[in-house]
């Protein structure tokens, strides 16, 4: 079965500083990958999402995360944080097979300060 | 615009009484789910339906039931079964998983 692990339930950084949100996934075959944000009290807003081909993905508001398959690994990234990246994000992974549906990570919640 | 809707945004329960959550969508998807998020626990699946008339469990269905007459209605049932309600509930359709899914704005169930 896939499942999604994400380090660090909260991460803080510095305005301007590097975004570094870890995602780690167990599958058995190629997943589908995703990032979605949710700031508070509304529901998720999907960052971006890897399918096939290249590994590297570019979203929206500046973020990118790249597939690695030997790592099992689809960390999200920033060069520069601003303040209005603050909120919660979560990694899922798309289930294989018949049973269509998205597992999701814990969540980590970014900090970002002045 | 294309979206989903639901409502109420806040509802408040007595212990004891079912309560039924609004899910509407208006982008065609044949595919609807239900997420209950709880603190640090992330998005737990309820329950899902791929196609009008057919639903299956999802990780956590017991205390909750669902029915989906039209594809674009799929309203949750919160029981008096469900022994810990309180909780932040999402809906989310999607159609193509090269597209992802997309969600609606939630509800907020509190028991009182």
């Amino acid at each position: 079965a896939q499942s999604v692990t994400q380090l660090g339930s909260h991460v803080s950084v510095s305005e301007g500083a590097l975004v570094l949100l870890r995602c780690n996934y167990s599958s058995s075959v190629p997943p589908y990958l995703f990032w979605y944000v949710q700031y508070p009290n509304q529901g998720l807003q999907l960052l971006l999402k890897y399918t096939t081909g290249a590994t590297l993905v570019k979203g929206i508001n500046g973020f990118e995360a790249e597939f690695k398959k030997s790592e099992t690994s689809f960390h999200l990234t920033k060069p520069s944080a601003h303040m209005s990246d603050a909120a919660e994000y979560f990694c899922a992974v798309k289930h294989t097979g018949t049973a269509s549906k998205l597992t999701f990570g814990t969540g980590t919640r970014l900090q970002v300060t002045l | 615009d294309g979206g989903i809707t639901q409502s109420p945004k806040y509802l408040f329960r007595k212990e004891g009484q079912n309560v039924t959550l609004s899910c509407e969508q208006n982008l065609n998807h044949d595919a609807m789910y239900w997420y209950r998020q709880d603190p640090g626990q992330g998005l737990r699946l309820i329950y899902y339906s791929q196609i009008v008339n057919d639903f299956q469990k999802g990780d956590i269905a017991e205390g909750y039931s669902v029915s989906r007459e039209k594809k674009e209605s799929f309203p949750l049932t919160v029981t008096s079964a469900q022994k810990n309600p309180t909780a932040f509930y999402l809906c989310a359709s999607n159609e193509r998983w090269d597209t992802g899914a997309f969600f609606g704005q939630g509800t907020r169930l509190t028991v009182v």
